[in-house]
């Protein structure tokens, strides 16, 4: 089963555009919340992250938000530029587990 | 300065004919992961080391098998590879349990003819 839900899929931005990608979990023992990127043929790598107790976490153009009463987080993409088109992933761990628990992946597209 | 490392980037074998792909870090991390992702999905954890400690994920074909001989090197073997078997297949490491950020490698694309 699915922890963590991603959506949408793909998306297309334009440049300088924002790109909003929501993720959802069932289980409230996660303790951090990862976000990946990963260009085709790539492994993916740790983009920005957060932890539960923490609402809103921004890194230049991406910023995450997180609502743990909904069991809910999104990452936004600021003024998107084509060297942002990638698959991102939303993730969540519980330490001591190891084991990430990803989302489907979403697509982002940015067009120029 | 390159972190995790994986070898080959490519691997072709053919069908049933046993491979072997190779990992190795610099970080000194305790904690190495293999992960296979396929074409549009996530990947999948297939088995890590905690040290020398093997965890093997409940759903890994037992076609796959791994060894880490020392803390810098960790190896996916696959026994008798199918067709289905053919993906990206991820190393990664963490420095320890409570350690949240995983890095992963660039990847081996494996093909099974």
């Amino acid at each position: 089963q699915q922890q963590v839900k991603q959506s949408p899929q793909s998306l297309i931005v334009q440049k300088g555009g924002i790109s909003i990608i929501n993720c959802a979990y069932e289980n409230t023992a996660f303790d951090y919340f990862p976000w990946y990127q990963q260009f085709p043929g790539k492994g993916p790598a740790l983009l920005i992250a957060i932890r539960p107790d923490v609402s809103e976490k921004k890194e230049g153009r991406f910023t995450i938000s997180f609502n743990k009463s909904a069991k809910q987080f999104s990452l936004h993409i600021m003024d998107s530029q084509p060297g942002d088109s990638a698959t991102y992933f939303c993730a969540a761990i519980k330490f001591n587990d190891y084991k990430l628990s990803f989302g489907a992946g979403t697509t982002v597209t940015v067009r120029a | 300065d390159a972190m995790v490392i994986q070898n080959p980037r490519y691997q072709v074998t053919q069908f049933g004919k046993p491979v072997t792909l190779s990992c190795s870090q610099t970080l000194n991390h305790n904690v190495m992961y293999w992960y296979q992702q396929k074409s549009s999905q996530a990947p999948k954890l297939l088995f890590h080391y905690y040290d020398k400690d093997f965890n093997n994920e409940a759903d890994t074909p037992d076609n796959f098998q791994s060894r880490r001989p020392n803390t810098s090197f960790c190896f996916l073997d696959i026994r008798s590879p199918g067709l289905g078997d053919a993906a990206m297949y991820l190393c990664a490491t963490s420095r320890d349990s409570y350690q949240e950020t995983q890095y992963f490698g660039p990847g081996t694309r494996l093909l099974v003819l």
